[in-house]
C-alpha cells in the first residue's frame, strides 16, 4: 500500500499522559499536514511540516501540542499531558512538491481521553 | 479569516433524483478541492477545481467553481444509494504562507431506495 500510512488506528489514552500518533507520507511526497476532526465537523488545520521543518503550525493550540518531521522516519504529533478535550480524530496528509496536487489522507487515528 | 460554509449541512434524497450542494467561502482563493469521507475512513480526493470556471466530471458528480461568486457546486446527477458519504470541500488561501486546507462542516448525504 502506497498511500499514506499512520499508526496506530485507535489510541486510548488516560487524562495527563501522553499520545504519540505517527504518519508515513506517500511514497515521493515530501510535505505533511496534520488536521483534528471533531465529530460531526470538518477538518481543521493544525500544522504543516517538510523535512526537518515546521512550515505553519498556525492551527497548533500553544500549548502540549508539539509536530516533527525528522529526516529520517515518519512524522510525529505529540499531545502532552492529554485532556478529554483532545478526544478526537487526527488526519494527516502529505502531497508532493506541487501546489496544484491535491492532499493526500491517511485513514487517521482516533484518539480517546478517558 | 477564511470561512468555508457549506450547504446543506444534511441531505436525504431518493435514488434517481439530482441535486447540488453548494460550498461558499470569504476571502480570495485560487484553490478549491471536493473530498468524500465514508463513516470511519479516511478522505478521498473527488476534484481539485484550480481557476474561475473549472468544471470537472466524474461519473455522476459534477464539480464547478466561481471564483467572482466565491462559490463551488458539487452537482449529483440520478444519485445511486453508493454515493451516500459525507462530502467536504476544502479551500486554500490564496494570500501565500503555507498550504493548509480550510474545510465547510461537510455535507452528510443519504441515498434512500
Amino acid at each position: 500500500n502506497a498511500g499514506v500510512m499512520q499508526n496506530p488506528r485507535h489510541l486510548v489514552r488516560r487524562r495527563g499522559q501522553e499520545a504519540r500518533l505517527r504518519c508515513s507520507p506517500m511514497k515521493g511526497h515530501s510535505h505533511v499536514y496534520w488536521y483534528r476532526q471533531l465529530p460531526e465537523e470538518g477538518l481543521k488545520f493544525m500544522v504543516y511540516l517538510q523535512k526537518e521543518n515546521i512550515i505553519d503550525e498556525s492551527g497548533m493550540p500553544k500549548e502540549r501540542f508539539s509536530a516533527e518531521f525528522p529526516k529520517e522516519g515518519p512524522s510525529i504529533l505529540r499531545i502532552q499531558q492529554v485532556v478529554r478535550g483532545d478526544s478526537a480524530a487526527y488526519f494527516c496528509a502529505s502531497s508532493s512538491t506541487g501546489r496544484d496536487q491535491p492532499q493526500h489522507f491517511g485513514d487517521g487515528t482516533r484518539l480517546s481521553i478517558l | 479569516e477564511l470561512k468555508v460554509e457549506q450547504n446543506p449541512l444534511f441531505l436525504s434524497m431518493q435514488e434517481g433524483k439530482n441535486y447540488t450542494i453548494y460550498c461558499n467561502y470569504s476571502t480570495t482563493s485560487d484553490r478549491l478541492y471536493w473530498y468524500r469521507q465514508d463513516p470511519g475512513k479516511s478522505l478521498e480526493s473527488l476534484f481539485v477545481l484550480l481557476s474561475n470556471g473549472a468544471v470537472k466530471q466524474e461519473g455522476r458528480l459534477m464539480a464547478s467553481l466561481d471564483t467572482k461568486a466565491r462559490l463551488s457546486t458539487l452537482h449529483i446527477t440520478a444519485a445511486v444509494h453508493d454515493l451516500s458519504a459525507t462530502y467536504f470541500c476544502a479551500v486554500k488561501y490564496s494570500g501565500g504562507g503555507a498550504d493548509g486546507l480550510t474545510f465547510g462542516k461537510g455535507t452528510h448525504l443519504i441515498i434512500q431506495p
